[in-house]
Formats: C-alpha cells, structure tokens, sequence
C-alpha cells in the first residue's frame, strides 16, 4: 500500500528565511505533485515531478524529485508572507490496484512578517 | 469562468438523508476525479471516469456512495442515509488524459472549489 508522508506538518517561519518540505514515499512511482492550499479553497497545482532528477522552480519554490531515494522537496527561498498556506505532496499510485493519487496530511506553513 | 465548478458549495444535512453533489470539469477533460478531505488531512482519493466509464473506485467508497458520469461531461456524486462521519470536503478535479499516461506524461489535475458538507 502506498503511504506518503510530509514533514514537517506544521512550520512557522520568518520572512526572509529558507526551509525545506520532505516528502517520502512507501513504494515506486515517477510521477509526484505539489499542491498548494489556502484555508477554505481548494487545491492549486504547483508543480508536477516526472522523473528522477526533475527540478522545478517558480518564484521562491523549488521542488525536486529523487525516485531512487523516493524523496520529494519542496525548498522555499526568502519566504514572504503571501506563501503562508498548506503544501501537499502527492504520488501517483501507478501500480497500486486500489487508490490513484496518495496525498500526503500536508504541511502547514505560516510565516511571520 | 473556464475552471471546475462544483455545486452547491455548502450543505447541511440531517443524518439519514440523502445528498447530491454536483460537479463540471473543464470542458475538454475527459478525466474526472473525486476526492474527499476532512479537517487537517490531505484530500483522501475516492473514484475517477475517463469520459462516462468509471474506472476505479476505491475503498473508501461504501455502498451508499455513487457516482456517474452518464455523458463525460458533468459527475454528480450521491450519498445515501448520510452519517455524521461523511462530514467533510468534497473535491472534484478533472485532467486530460492524450493517452500517453501509461508513457510517464503527466495527467495534471485541476480542482473545483468543492463542496462542504455537514450532517447534524
């Protein structure tokens, strides 16, 4: 059964500062999304993550993928308030015979002006 | 507005009635997913369609849940005999699907605003 797990689940920072999202994942897939969610909204894509190696940048986000280690990050850069929401990671569950897309608990990030 | 659109974005319902939700994907995505998220948690996978067949379903979904797809257009998602534990956010998503997903390309998923459901 594919589990995915996001730590941290909770991170208040300052502005200004860098900090980095895992996400680990229990079995193999090439395919990982990133999702950002306000409170009371839904879902906003991203980035999607296709193979291992794959770097993706928008902004002060950058997410990254390593299959073999079956490793996602998301790394902030320079956070400002705006990015204060809650990030979801998740993996496509290809082989699984049941769920398709695993998301992670998510990790709520607050940043402090 | 060209985005998923989900209805109604609230309701409130006594235990045992019956709800149904509604949701439009985006008009040329042929898949269309539904998802269910509770306070704190990520959204938790509950079925899919490409175009009006439904292809999986998971685990999660009871037999008082159903969904269709009757065209492969819109999907409503019905629950029968509601109980206190179906609280929560129902999320529709929709993706295209050019047939190379078994390739590794991506199925971006967009989603709807969802639906918030409450049974008292």
């Amino acid at each position: 059964e594919l589990k995915v797990e996001q730590n941290p689940l909770f991170l208040s920072m300052q502005e200004g500062k860098n900090y980095t999202i895992y996400c680990n994942y229990s079995t193999t897939s090439d395919r990982l999304y990133w999702y950002r969610q306000d409170p009371g909204k839904s879902l906003e894509s991203l980035f999607v993550l296709l193979s291992n190696g794959a770097v993706k940048q928008e902004g002060r986000l950058m997410a990254s993928l390593d299959t073999k280690a079956r490793l996602s990050t998301l790394h902030i850069t320079a956070a400002v308030h705006d990015l204060s929401a809650t990030y979801f990671c998740a993996v496509d569950g290809q082989h699984q015979p049941d769920d398709k897309i695993i998301f992670g608990k998510g990790t709520r990030l607050h940043i402090l002006p | 507005d060209t985005g998923v659109s989900q209805d109604p974005r609230h309701k409130i319902t006594k235990r045992g009635q019956n709800v149904t939700f509604r949701c439009d994907p985006i008009s040329e995505h042929n898949r269309l997913y539904w998802y269910r998220q509770t306070l704190g948690q990520g959204p938790e996978f509950l079925t899919y369609f490409q175009n009006e067949a439904q292809l999986e379903k998971s685990r999660l979904l009871s037999d008082r849940f159903s969904a269709e797809r009757p065209k492969g257009s819109f999907s409503t998602l019905e629950i029968q005999r509601t109980e206190q534990g179906d609280s929560a956010m129902y999320l529709c998503a929709s993706s295209f699907d050019n047939g190379l997903a078994g390739l590794g390309m991506p199925y971006e998923q967009y989603f709807g605003p969802g639906t918030r459901l409450t049974v008292t």
